[in-house]
């Protein structure tokens, strides 16, 4: 049981370039969730999905595509990557249920750096 | 406005000391808070939730909602708690809202 993954765990891109950041879970839950991590920012929200075929705006959207063909993946596109955009991006799932009530469970990250 | 603050960016402290990371929090509903921690170039972990009242790793927090506070507190410091610490608000559209982060740095 994998839980949550990313691919590519690493990846350098040059300022204009278009690349795809993959998050897929086997945990089965509906809503899916893209995050940045900067340091001093902590994590902020880039785009979430509730459930397949829906996509909202989080907290920073600008520069990102989103696609949630399926429960299973949840992708985020950068159609022209800038220097802005280097950054941690954590893929996370929203977990339910239980006497803890809610949280998200996190994948292990992709690291991007735009020259 | 919905609103997570962490102040201390470092807390520095010595193997066996008491640690405090604090946290408040600015929301208008009911909040529901949580500690998640990241250990060096690993994913994000839960640590604690304010529903479930547990004690993780020695570690506790309590939820004032006097003061909008959610502070993590471990009586004595481990180095092995050297990590990342950030406080989160889950939102009424089940988003989670993030403080900035505290770096925790347990020296022997």
């Amino acid at each position: 049981n994998a839980g949550v993954t990313q691919t590519p765990k690493f990846q350098v891109l040059k300022t204009g370039q278009s690349m795809t950041l993959q998050c897929a879970q086997d945990m089965n839950h509906n809503s899916m969730y893209w995050y940045r991590q900067d340091p001093g920012m902590g994590l902020r929200l880039i785009y979430y999905s509730a459930s397949e075929g829906t996509t909202d705006k989080g907290e920073v959207p600008n520069g990102y595509n989103v696609s949630r063909l399926n429960k299973r993946e949840f992708s985020l596109r950068l159609e022209s990557a800038a220097p802005s955009q280097t950054s941690v991006y954590f893929c996370a799932i929203r977990t339910s249920g239980g006497r803890g009530g809610e949280t998200q469970y996190f994948g292990p990250g992709t690291r991007l750096l735009v020259l | 406005a919905q609103r997570v603050t962490q102040p201390e960016k470092l807390l520095s402290v010595f193997k066996g000391a008491p640690v405090e990371l604090k946290c408040n929090y600015s929301y208008s509903g009911s909040p529901e808070l949580f500690w998640y921690v990241q250990y060096s170039r690993q994913r994000l972990q839960l640590l604690l939730r304010h529903i479930s009242r547990e004690s993780i790793k020695g570690f506790t927090a309590d939820l004032n909602k006097g003061e909008t506070s959610f502070h993590l507190k471990k009586p004595f410091a481990q180095e092995e708690d050297s990590a990342m610490y950030y406080c989160a608000l889950l939102t009424g559209f089940q988003k989670l809202v993030f403080g900035t982060g505290t770096r925790l740095l347990v020296s022997p």
